[in-house]
């Protein structure tokens, strides 16, 4: 399996500030994914982010809310700018690994916003 | 589109039953993929297997098995002799010719009663 870590593992903020969080992979991969789980929801996906590249954001995600680094093949961070209380969720970080046929997702963060 | 749907929201089995969760997905791709993921109360995405589209062959591991049938749109996962630590939420997902970008269904809770 892979070794997915994801900084913070949870954290409280206010409403109106920001948060980054670090997703680091244990070795390189080529795309790495960002999720959000709401509170007793499915996952859903806010964007792919490719090393080298702008990342692209799915519907109802845009650029401004949740910008994302991808400075290199094993690290990403996303981040959650001027917060609301809609905002608390579970942020995970995902990579796919097309030789071994999986795909693996990181510990979540969970976030509070107040 | 796709879609995945997980008609079962939760299922409460005492331990040792069987227990089969259902997924039904939809997409106009040729090749696709399908995982099952577990999350247990602890948050944590676990991943239990992936199939491409190509291959329809049922897959067994120890007291897990999953029964692909294209004709049907289906994935179906089964546990047999559930355990108590089999109590999660049970997440089938759909991939298609973007990898990585995964569809979730809204997941099942299964509750397993010593």
């Amino acid at each position: 399996s892979a070794v997915i870590s994801q900084k913070p593992s949870r954290d409280i903020c206010q409403r109106g500030t920001s948060l980054t969080i670090q997703c680091q992979v244990d070795s390189q991969v080529t795309m790495m994914f960002w999720y959000r789980q709401q509170p007793g929801q499915s996952l859903t996906l806010i964007a792919t982010a490719n090393q080298g590249s702008e990342a692209t954001y799915e519907s109802g995600f845009v650029i401004d809310k949740f910008p994302i680094s991808r400075p290199n093949l094993t690290f990403s961070t996303l981040t959650v700018s001027n917060m609301s209380p809609e905002d608390s969720s579970i942020y995970l970080c995902s990579v796919e690994y097309p030789d071994r046929d999986e795909q693996y997702f990181g510990p979540g963060t969970r976030l509070t916003v107040t | 589109a796709q879609k995945v749907t997980q008609a079962q929201t939760e299922i409460s089995v005492v331990e040792k039953e069987d227990v089969t969760l259902d997924c039904v997905y939809e997409t106009r791709d040729t090749t696709y993929y399908l995982f099952w993921y577990k999350q247990p109360p602890s948050g944590e995405l676990v991943f239990l297997i992936r199939r491409n589209s190509f291959d329809e062959q049922n897959e067994i591991s120890g007291r897990y098995s999953w029964n692909f049938q294209k004709s049907t749109s289906s994935f179906n996962f089964t546990i047999t002799a559930s355990q108590v630590v089999d109590s999660a939420v049970y997440f089938c997902a759909l991939s298609g010719s973007i990898r990585g970008k995964l569809i979730f269904g809204q997941g099942t809770e299964l509750s397993v009663k010593p």
